[in-house]
């Protein structure tokens, strides 16, 4: 059974970039049959999917959020990345890292990351 | 893009007693070709990830109670618990895959009356 793992700090400046990476185990990045995703969720409130990769390197992002998202994998260590540039206090939220056939399948227990000064 | 409706926002319900939770689509999400509703449904516990309950709208995830059903096509869903249990208090959510980026609806806050 697949396992997502968030890791990256807790706490961002704002105007600063906001750096989390997923670590899969049990599975593999380099599987053609999903798409490795980033889910927010700000606190009290709904989801929102940020954007995700395939393990070729295509990528798929909120065009609300298209500006100021980057999304990478790292085959060789099974985990992928995310990256949000100009963070303000909007952005605070738990982040979860997925995995998705359309459906989200499985989800990382996610990290909560608040923007503050 | 596609903008999921949850309806009510809130509800109790007795424990033994049917729960319903209503689901609205801006936009069709059948795909003819298949015949399939391109429709998730997860619950969400507290201080934990949502876990998948339904997808293709009626299909039941493995582990799932069979007190948990999932009905409707086109633009209008409904996640069922036909006998409230005291570990069904969460929160509901239905998501779309119809478009690759799939949108959630805002929640159903499940809760004990």
């Amino acid at each position: 059974q697949v396992q997502l793992q968030e890791s990256g700090p807790g706490l961002v400046k704002p105007s600063e970039t906001l750096s989390l990476t997923c670590t899969v185990s049990g599975g593999s990045v380099s599987s053609g049959s999903y798409y490795w995703s980033w889910i927010r969720q700000p606190p009290g409130k709904g989801l929102e999917w940020i954007g995700f990769i395939y393990y070729s390197g295509s990528t798929n992002y909120k065009p609300s959020l298209k500006s100021r998202v980057t999304i990478s994998v790292d085959t060789s260590k099974n985990q992928f990345s995310l990256k949000l540039s100009s963070v303000t206090a909007a952005d605070t939220a738990m982040y979860y890292c997925a995995r998705a056939s359309g459906w989200v399948d499985s989800w990382g227990q996610g990290t909560l990351v608040t923007v503050s000064s | 893009d596609i903008v999921m409706t949850q309806s009510p926002d809130s509800l109790a319900v007795s424990l033994g007693e049917r729960a319903t939770i209503n689901c609205k689509s801006s936009q069709s999400i059948f795909y003819s070709s298949n015949n399939k509703n391109y429709l998730a449904w997860f619950q969400q516990k507290p201080g934990q990830p949502p876990k998948l309950l339904i997808y293709w709208a009626s299909t039941r995830e493995s582990g799932v109670p069979d007190r948990f059903s999932g009905s409707g096509s086109g633009t209008d869903f409904t996640l069922t618990i036909s006998s409230l249990q005291a570990e069904d208090v969460a929160v509901y959510y239905c998501q779309q895959y119809y478009t690759t980026l799939g949108t959630f609806g805002q929640g159903t806050k499940l809760e004990i009356k």
